[in-house]
């Protein structure tokens, strides 16, 4: 799987939109870019995957550049609850055997959520 | 989506025993995962147990260590073996469903 390079840390005020950024330069044509999210003490929680339209959901909204060399997972109003690990993973959905639903995790970005 | 939980959720063990930790699915589902996330770090994926054949193992993970079973298509149990205090992580399993995969809670080991 290509890899990912995330931001260490971001902060964002409540209310406000969180941006978070993700590249993947050496993404390949099958891959799709996945965002998952890990509260503290929790397991991690999906929130999104898209190929390279734009995709939105009840959660967040993945913004993916023309190129496929980037992503952004927009939270329009974040909470508090919403501090937590965020990563940003590719996966190819076509890839067979072994590989197939194996998902890499990297460092990921910890978003802090102030009031 | 699928609604996982696991038995223990957390336990502290002796070195050199062993622990079996089990994973519950509320839905029938064809691939189950293990992953190692040990402390401050981010996951790894151990295997991939799918239900009427073998585990499938990562690198660096061997099915003497982490022994899995794979009875049915709602349960797996994955076993820590002789466990050292290198193996206290938090242990989960996920399950993929419509190319979404969903998690457990885990279940924090502590080896003393």
């Amino acid at each position: 799987d290509a890899k990912t390079t995330q931001p260490t840390s971001m902060d964002c005020a409540e209310g406000r939109a969180a941006n978070l950024p993700c590249n993947h330069s050496t993404i390949s044509g099958n891959e799709y870019v996945y965002w998952y999210r890990q509260i503290h003490s929790q397991g991690p929680q999906y929130i999104i995957h898209g190929l390279k339209n734009n995709e939105t959901n009840e959660m967040a909204s993945l913004i993916i550049t023309e190129d496929r060399k980037s992503s952004t997972l927009i939270l329009p109003h974040a909470t508090l609850r919403d501090t937590a690990v965020y990563y940003c993973i590719v996966r190819d959905l076509n890839a067979g055997g072994t590989s197939y639903g194996k998902l890499t995790f990297g460092q990921g970005t910890i978003l802090t959520v102030h009031p | 989506s699928a609604v996982i939980s696991q038995k223990p959720s957390r336990d502290i063990c002796q070195r050199g025993t062993s622990l079996t930790i089990q994973c519950q699915v509320d839905s029938q589902v064809t691939m189950m995962f293990w992953y190692r996330q040990q402390p401050g770090q981010s996951l790894t994926l151990i295997a991939t147990a799918n239900q009427g054949s073998e585990a499938t193992y990562e690198s660096g993970f061997v099915i003497d260590k982490f022994p899995i079973s794979r009875p049915n298509l709602t349960f797996s149990t994955l076993t820590v073996s002789n466990m050292s205090p290198e193996d206290s992580s938090i242990y989960l399993c996920s399950v993929e469903t419509d190319y979404e995969q969903y998690f457990g809670p885990g279940t924090r080991l502590t080896v003393t």
